[in-house]
């Protein structure tokens, strides 16, 4: 059974800090997402990696995929108030079944 | 941009009712999906559907719970004997090519039963 664990699951920084939240998977995934969810809203995308080393960046955000050691990251580089929000990373564990397994979320607080 | 959209956005329902949750998915995605999220938790994968069927499942979707797509555009969640421990948010989300495309997530529907 697939596992996902994120940390931190709470996060409180200043703004123009950089930051670095963890999400580590226990069975084999090729593929690893990271959405973004504000409070009483729904998921946004923000990033769908596909494959070993995989590195995407928008703005202030850059998330990377290391299979090998299943892990993915989610950087924050001189953050900023708008950015508060949660963040979930989710996997897929593949062979068929495409239903996406969550972290449980890293609440981030970003204070001036 | 094309969005998944959910109606209601909140239903309360009597403990033993039954309630059917709607989406619109997007309109050119073919795999639809079904999450559920209990306040302050964790999103948990309820179901998927392609091509007309289920084609994965998870534990906490057990025979009281059903999906269909009635037409070509909508997609509904029906639970059809509540219980308190189904209070959540549910999200319907959609995807055009599976799992190498992000999944795009409706508002929910909150439900709250009574």
């Amino acid at each position: 059974e697939l596992k996902v664990e994120q940390n931190p699951l709470f996060l409180s920084m200043q703004e123009g800090k950089n930051y670095t939240i963890y999400c580590n998977y226990s069975t084999t995934s090729d593929r690893l997402y990271w959405y973004r969810q504000d409070p009483g809203k729904s998921l946004e995308s923000l990033f769908v990696l596909l494959s070993n080393g995989a590195v995407k960046q928008e703005g202030r955000l850059m998330a990377s995929l290391d299979t090998k050691a299943r892990l993915s990251t989610l950087h924050i580089t001189a953050a900023v108030h708008d950015l508060s929000a949660t963040y979930f990373c989710a996997a897929y564990s593949g062979g068929g079944a495409d239903g996406l397994t969550f972290g449980k979320g890293t609440h981030l607080i970003i204070q001036p | 941009e094309p969005e998944v959209t959910q109606t209601p956005s909140h239903q309360v329902t009597q403990m033993g009712q039954e309630v059917i949750l709607r989406c619109v998915p997007i309109s050119n995605h073919l795999y639809f999906y079904w999450y559920r999220q209990i306040l302050g938790q964790k999103v948990e994968f309820l179901v998927s559907f392609y091509n007309n069927e289920i084609s994965e499942k998870s534990e906490i979707f057990d025979d009281q719970f059903s999906v269909e797509r009635p037409d070509g555009s909508n997609f509904t969640l029906k639970i059809r004997s509540t219980k308190l421990e189904d209070s959540a948010m549910y999200f319907c989300a959609s995807s055009r090519q599976g799992t190498i495309e992000p999944q795009h997530f409706g508002d929910g529907t909150r439900l709250s039963i009574l």
